[in-house]
């Protein structure tokens, strides 16, 4: 089955530098790559998507890159806000049949110093 | 649409007691998804229901554990008898019917934090 590994697991910058989160995953037939953000006490919520047949998308200041070849995928955060101070999740999309189960990383804590 | 709803929201029973917890998903989703989570072991995948049938049950921890979904608005997640190791938040997660663009977008509840005492 899928395994999704998520580093670094702890990420303290200073507001306005960028941030990065990496994830590996295992099994080539994963085709869809979700980023969650959980704020503390809440629930975790889509910020960023990719799919298999794309290499990058970017939504404002967020952006996700995919390494099919090397099973990679990292969020970019750039000019950070204390707002940005969350857990951050990664996932894959179990590529055994077409369920729609999701294979979560172990997560990542930013913090965005003022 | 008020979002996947949860109840309770907060939970605190005495070890050995029964726990059930619920959830009634997005309407018009067709994949509900129950996870744990804690910081040792993170989000967890418990197990989840395509049209109401369970498909992958693998992530249940022991037979204490169950889950039902008799209908696609309604489904429970029991512990009997709870254990103090059971404390976590769970998370009930439902997604768009398997057509679509944005079919795999799961939208979580907002949990249920589990206290066994």
């Amino acid at each position: 089955g899928e395994n999704v590994e998520q580093h670094p697991s702890t990420l303290s910058v200073q507001e306005g530098d960028s941030a990065v989160i990496k994830c590996t995953y295992s099994d080539s037939a994963s085709n869809y790559f979700p980023w969650y953000k959980q704020e503390l006490g809440k629930r975790p919520q889509l910020i960023i998507d990719i799919r298999s047949n794309v290499g990058e998308k970017k939504d404002q200041r967020i952006a996700v890159t995919l390494n099919k070849t090397a099973k990679h995928f990292s969020l970019h955060i750039t000019e950070t806000q204390p707002e940005d101070s969350a857990v951050y999740f990664c996932a894959a999309r179990d590529g055994s049949g077409n369920t729609g189960k999701l294979i979560f990383g172990q997560g990542t804590t930013l913090q965005v110093k003022p | 649409d008020a979002g996947v709803i949860q109840s309770p929201r907060h939970e605190v029973t005495e070890m050995g007691q029964e726990v059930t917890l619920r959830c009634k998903p997005i309407s018009g989703h067709n994949s509900l998804f129950w996870y744990r989570q804690t910081m040792m072991r993170g989000l967890e995948l418990l197990i989840y229901f395509n049209n109401n049938v369970p498909i992958d049950d693998s992530g249940m921890p022991e037979d204490r554990f169950s889950a039902k979904m008799p209908n696609a608005s309604f489904s429970t997640l029991k512990i009997q008898p709870s254990e103090p190791r059971d404390s976590a938040v769970y998370f009930c997660a439902s997604s768009f019917p398997m057509a679509g663009p944005r079919y795999n977008e799961q939208f979580f509840g907002p949990g249920t934090r589990l206290t066994v005492l």
